[in-house]
């Protein structure tokens, strides 16, 4: 079985700022991880994935995560964020089918 | 490339009717998924199809819950007898062969049971 915890329900921030979405995981075995976003009555789309190699991971729209295996974690960060970001932000966990199990989500309010 | 595309939008049905939705896949994608979003949650895996064969199904998916994918191109999700807990956003996507981790989602069909 595997989980996913995202600690944070609400990030508020301004524009410019930097941010850090945290996600923690639990699987039993070798995990894929991912982020995706969400805007208003919108679909999911693939922020970033982590399958193997470097645990650095850089996705589209100048974010990036990193796989701590000690911590199990997989927090999603953007070091200046923009109004547009505003969304809502899932992680994901997959073994070898690639079925995801997704986190609650955060949502991230980017002030002017 | 003209995304994952889902029919209806939105839909209001009355308690005890009968919905179908139905998903169209990005072409060559021989993957196709149904997951169920309520509010204030991530989405939920139903079931997916490979092809025309439905491989895997969730404990979610009740009897009266059916998902049929024929001749391995666009996808029907239908409920039967509605309920007032099957009001939720109901999302397709799809992946391409050998690629199963990159899931391209649409735009989702919002459910409401009255």
């Amino acid at each position: 079985a595997q989980s996913v915890t995202q600690l944070d329900s609400q990030v508020p921030v301004f524009e410019e700022a930097p941010v850090e979405l945290r996600c923690n995981y639990s699987s039993s075995v070798s995990v894929y991880l991912f982020w995706y976003v969400q805007y208003p009555n919108q679909g999911l789309q693939l922020l970033l994935k982590y399958l193997s190699g470097s645990t650095l991971v850089k996705g589209i729209n100048g974010f990036e995560a990193e796989f701590n295996k000690s911590q199990t974690s997989f927090h999603l960060r953007k070091p200046s964020v923009h109004i547009s970001d505003t969304a809502e932000y899932f992680c994901a966990v997959a073994g070898g089918s690639y079925i995801p199990t997704f986190g609650r989500g955060t949502s991230l309010i980017v002030h002017p | 490339d003209t995304g994952v595309s889902q029919n209806p939008r939105h839909k209001i049905t009355k308690r005890g009717q009968n919905v179908t939705f139905r998903c169209d896949p990005i072409s060559e994608h021989n993957r196709l998924y149904w997951y169920r979003q309520t509010l204030g949650q991530g989405p939920e895996f139903l079931t997916y199809f490979q092809n025309e064969a439905q491989l895997e199904k969730s404990r979610l998916l009740s009897d009266r819950f059916s998902a049929e994918r024929p001749k391995g191109s666009f996808s029907t999700l239908e409920i039967q007898r509605t309920e007032q807990g099957d009001s939720a956003m109901y999302l397709c996507a799809s992946s391409p062969p050998d690629r199963g981790y990159e899931q391209y989602f649409g735009p989702g069909t919002r459910l409401t049971v009255t």
